[in-house]
C-alpha cells in the first residue's frame, strides 16, 4: 500500500458528460501528480500541483482541469468525455518536487461508452 | 520531440539468468532518468533514479542502472531474475519538471 488513495475505483459513463476523479496523497507529502495510461497512447503524465499551486502541466488536453485543495487532496476533473479518454487515471504524490520518489494510487479505470 | 524508446515489448529471461530491460532518451539537456514497475492491476512503483554521479544506479529489489551519456541510454539490470520479477518495467525522463515515459516493456521470467 502507497499510502495514495484514489476514488472511485472504477466509473463508467457516457460520451459528453462530466467526472471527477478524486486523489489524497500519502500524508506530509506536498506534491500530487495526474497520469493516464491507456492501451493507444501508454503512460502519459497530465500534470502536477505542489502545495495547492500548479507547478507543472504535460499533455492535459483543455477539456481536462485539476486542483489541489488546502488539505492538499487533488480532484482531477475531466468533461465533454469522448470514447479515447477512457483510461487508467493514477495520481501519485511526493514529498516535494518531482525529484523526489513519486508514490502511486491504485488508480481509477474510466470507461466512457 | 523529447522522447523516451524501449526497443523491447517483451522480454523473456530463464530463472536465476541475469535480465536486462533496455532503455534509451532522448530528452534535451542532463535529465534525470527513472525506472518504475507495474504489476498488474497495480499503480506504478519506483525503482530507482539517476541524477548525477556515479553512473551504476542501484535502487529496489536488486535492481540496478546503467547510465551511458554517449549513448544516450539507461538500461535497467538484475544479476539474477525471479518469477517475482515479472512485470511491466517503464523507464521515464524528467526535464523542466516534464516527465516523459517509454511505451513499457513487459518481463517474464520463467521457471
Amino acid at each position: 500500500d502507497s499510502g495514495v488513495t484514489q476514488t472511485p475505483k472504477h466509473l463508467i459513463t457516457a460520451t459528453g458528460q462530466r467526472v471527477t476523479l478524486r486523489c489524497s496523497p500519502r500524508s506530509g507529502d506536498l506534491s500530487v501528480y495526474w497520469y493516464q495510461q491507456s492501451l493507444d497512447q501508454g503512460l502519459q503524465f497530465l500534470i502536477q500541483y505542489y502545495n495547492g499551486e500548479e507547478r507543472a502541466k504535460g499533455n492535459i488536453l483543455e477539456r481536462f482541469s485539476a486542483q489541489q485543495f488546502p488539505d492538499l487532496h487533488s480532484e482531477l476533473n475531466l468533461s465533454s468525455l469522448e470514447l479515447g479518454d477512457s483510461a487508467l487515471y493514477f495520481c501519485a504524490s511526493s514529498v516535494r518536487d518531482v525529484v523526489n520518489e513519486q508514490f502511486f494510487g491504485p488508480g481509477t479505470r474510466l470507461t466512457v461508452l | 520531440a523529447q522522447s523516451v524508446a524501449q526497443p523491447e515489448d517483451q522480454v523473456n529471461v530463464a530463472e536465476g539468468n541475469p535480465l536486462t530491460v533496455k532503455c534509451t532518451y532522448s530528452v534535451s539537456g542532463n535529465p534525470y532518468l527513472f525506472w518504475y514497475v507495474q504489476y498488474p492491476n497495480r499503480g506504478l512503483q519506483f525503482l530507482l533514479k539517476y541524477i548525477t554521479g556515479d553512473n551504476l544506479v542501484k535502487g529496489s529489489y536488486g535492481f540496478e542502472a546503467e547510465f551511458n551519456k554517449s549513448q544516450t541510454s539507461f538500461h535497467l539490470k538484475k544479476p539474477s531474475a525471479l518469477v517475482s520479477d515479472s512485470a511491466l518495467y517503464f523507464c521515464a525522463a524528467l526535464n523542466r519538471n516534464q516527465f516523459y515515459f517509454g511505451t513499457g516493456t513487459s518481463l517474464t521470467v520463467i521457471p
